[in-house]
Formats: structure tokens, C-alpha cells, sequence
């Protein structure tokens, strides 16, 4: 199985600040890598897809990169409402598999 | 609004079954792949399967093949989890999702349900 290792495992940062959290795949899942964020009791909510893409309807704040196996998630302006845990997940391969997650708090 | 209704969640002992339902509305259901992940309490996401759009095709994570089974019924616009042999790690919340993709790629995962929790616990 593809093993989806994400940093930092939480993170603490200020309105406004930018905010990077990293996904690492241990195989090459090419540009097939999703960004979700879940807020607390509610299911999650895809933010990017193929790696780089901006859902529809998602604020242009967020934003991915990478391919291969080094894949990136940006806020650009952290904001109240983006008080969540976000996970990285691969579908390259099956099973399809989620990094372990990041809870991003407000400082 | 896409929206999906996930119902046949509750407690069972282990050993027991289950049979979680999806009712899917406002989109055509014969399109798309669909999934179920699922989420034990206070963990992070797991997916357990999917299911082609003709219902030919199934994947599941290795810790659920041989006990549970994903169907669907594009005439009634409905997703299926029949879960078996259930143990004390299959407690979670379970969402369906609906999956978008392309050629042998199918994960995003772009509409979800409000989930339903299975406890297995005696």
C-alpha cells in the first residue's frame, strides 16, 4: 500500500499568516494526489484535486503543487473559518489511501 | 445540490452484520463511481471501497475483503455497504462519496454524505 506521510501533524498559526503543510507519497503517484478539509463533526471537503487544481467554489487562498511524490499545500492568507483538519490522499493506486492529517489551530 | 443519505448505521455485537444504504438525488447516480470511506473515533479518514459506474468493478481495502460487499442500484439511485463478520476496529463513521476520475484513476471524492456510525461492541 501507498503510504501518505503529512507535516506537520499540527500546526498553530496566526490570521493572515501563510500557512504550508507538505504530503510525501512512498511511491510516485504522479499528479493523482486530493486535498481535503474536515471540520470538526462534518464530512470532508475537497479542496484540490490532480494535485493542483482548485475545486470549484474553494476561496483562491488555497492552493497545491507538486507531483511525483513531494506535494504541497498552501494557505495564502489564513483566515477564522480555516480552523480544520486537512488531509493529502492518493488514487494511483488501490486501495487509495489519506496522510494521517494536519489540525491547523488559530494562535 | 448534490446530496447523499447515508441510513443503517447503529450498534451491533461482533460477529453480527450489517447493511449500510446511500440514497443519492439531484445528479444521474449511472455516471459517476462511488464510494465509502469510513472514519473511527478521533482518527483520521480510511477508504473501504468503490464501485464502478455498472457496478462490474469493486475495490476494497484489505482489512475489509471477504467480509464486506459494495452494490448499487442505478435504478433507484442507491449505494450499498453489507458488512459482515463485523469486528471492535470496523466502529467508525462511514460516508459515502461520490468519485470523479478518469481512465483507471477514480478518487476524487468531491461530495460526501453526513456519514453513519457503526459500533461494534458487545
Amino acid at each position: 500500500d501507498i503510504q501518505m506521510t503529512q507535516s506537520p501533524s499540527s500546526l498553530s498559526a496566526s490570521v493572515g499568516d501563510r500557512v504550508t503543510i507538505t504530503c510525501q507519497a512512498s511511491q510516485d503517484v504522479i499528479n493523482y494526489l486530493n486535498w481535503y478539509q474536515q471540520k470538526p463533526g462534518k464530512a470532508p471537503n475537497l479542496l484540490i484535486y490532480g494535485a493542483s487544481d482548485l475545486e470549484t467554489g474553494v476561496p483562491s487562498r488555497f492552493s497545491g503543487n507538486g507531483s511525483g511524490t513531494d506535494f504541497t499545500f498552501t494557505i495564502s492568507s489564513l483566515q477564522p473559518e480555516d480552523i480544520a483538519t486537512y488531509y493529502c490522499q492518493q488514487y494511483n493506486y488501490v486501495p487509495i489511501t489519506f496522510g494521517q492529517g494536519t489540525r491547523l489551530e488559530i494562535k | 445540490q448534490v446530496q447523499l443519505v447515508e441510513s443503517g448505521g447503529g450498534l451491533v455485537k461482533p460477529g453480527g452484520s450489517l447493511r449500510l444504504s446511500c440514497a443519492a438525488s439531484e445528479f444521474t447516480f449511472s455516471d459517476f463511481y462511488m464510494s465509502w470511506m469510513r472514519q473511527a473515533p478521533g482518527k483520521g479518514l480510511e477508504w473501504v471501497s468503490y464501485i464502478s459506474r455498472n457496478g462490474r468493478t469493486t475495490h476494497y481495502v484489505d482489512s475489509v475483503k471477504g467480509r464486506f460487499t459494495i452494490s448499487r442500484d442505478n435504478a433507484k439511485n442507491s449505494l450499498f455497504l453489507q458488512m459482515s463478520s463485523l469486528r471492535a476496529e470496523d466502529t467508525a463513521v462511514y460516508y459515502c462519496a461520490r468519485l470523479r476520475g478518469e481512465g483507471y484513476n477514480y478518487g476524487q471524492a468531491d461530495f460526501w454524505g453526513q456519514g453513519t456510525l457503526v459500533t461494534v461492541s458487545s
